[in-house]
């Protein structure tokens, strides 16, 4: 029930662009994105619902698509802050659990 | 505000060992979840509660038990500890389904 998340890594230039996918296998709620520095708890960056619509925070954005069970989240012009790992988490239809993914680590260099 | 209290933040145990995690939240969150994390790997449910009694097994369950006789206190215990359960912990909690969740600061465990 895990999620899966694409790339597994990637590295950037500060001002690149970069996109991380996330897909589920099964029907989804509600997907959310979170980052975590290295040694730091998760930290919370949005929430999708249901609806398939777009949401924005700074030059971060993300889209959930429910009919492919699939979120992606855009990340714009990126700053040396953005670097860390980022998860996207699922809930589904079904349950009171949510589950994330397996991580995209993310690093943004001078 | 305080938010999610983890402790402790360290702890090394010995094969066989038990022990409690405790984890407490100031904000009249129902639902709390422990999750573990192993090196490189993303974020494990364990157990989850959505209230006060209420309680039910996430994907990893095995190994732990949990308990919430109260809306803030979510501790998570440990029996006959093993290498295996050698990971970072991480209490959640959240007001409803779905979740913006806030994290505690993890408890970092080894089993020796």
């Amino acid at each position: 029930q895990q999620p899966v998340q694409s790339p597994q890594a990637v590295i950037l230039r500060e001002g690149e662009d970069a996109v991380i996918n996330c897909s589920s296998s099964k029907a989804l709620y509600s997907v959310h994105w979170y980052r975590q520095k290295h040694g730091e708890a998760p930290v919370f960056l949005m929430i999708l619902l249901k609806g398939g619509e777009q949401k924005g925070h700074e030059k971060i954005s993300a889209s959930f698509n429910e009919k492919k069970q699939q979120s992606s989240l855009y990340l714009t012009a990126s700053q040396l802050s953005y670097s860390g790992t980022y998860f996207c988490g699922t809930g589904l239809n079904t349950g009171n659990q949510f589950y994330f993914g397996t991580g995209t680590s993310l690093t943004v260099i001078p | 505000n305080a938010g999610v209290t983890q402790t402790p933040k360290f702890r090394i145990l010995k094969i066989g060992q038990s022990m409690t995690l405790q984890c407490t939240q100031d904000m009249n969150h129902n639902y709390m979840y422990w999750y573990r994390q192993d090196p490189g790997m993303g974020l494990k449910l364990i157990y989850y509660s959505v209230g006060a009694g209420i309680t039910d097994k996430g994907e990893v369950p095995n190994g732990y038990n949990v308990s919430r006789s109260t809306t803030e206190d979510f501790p998570l215990r440990l029996e006959l500890a093993a290498p295996s359960q050698t990971s970072v912990y991480f209490c959640a909690s959240s007001w409803w389904e779905p979740p913006e969740a806030f994290f505690g600061q993890g408890t970092r465990l080894t089993v020796v």
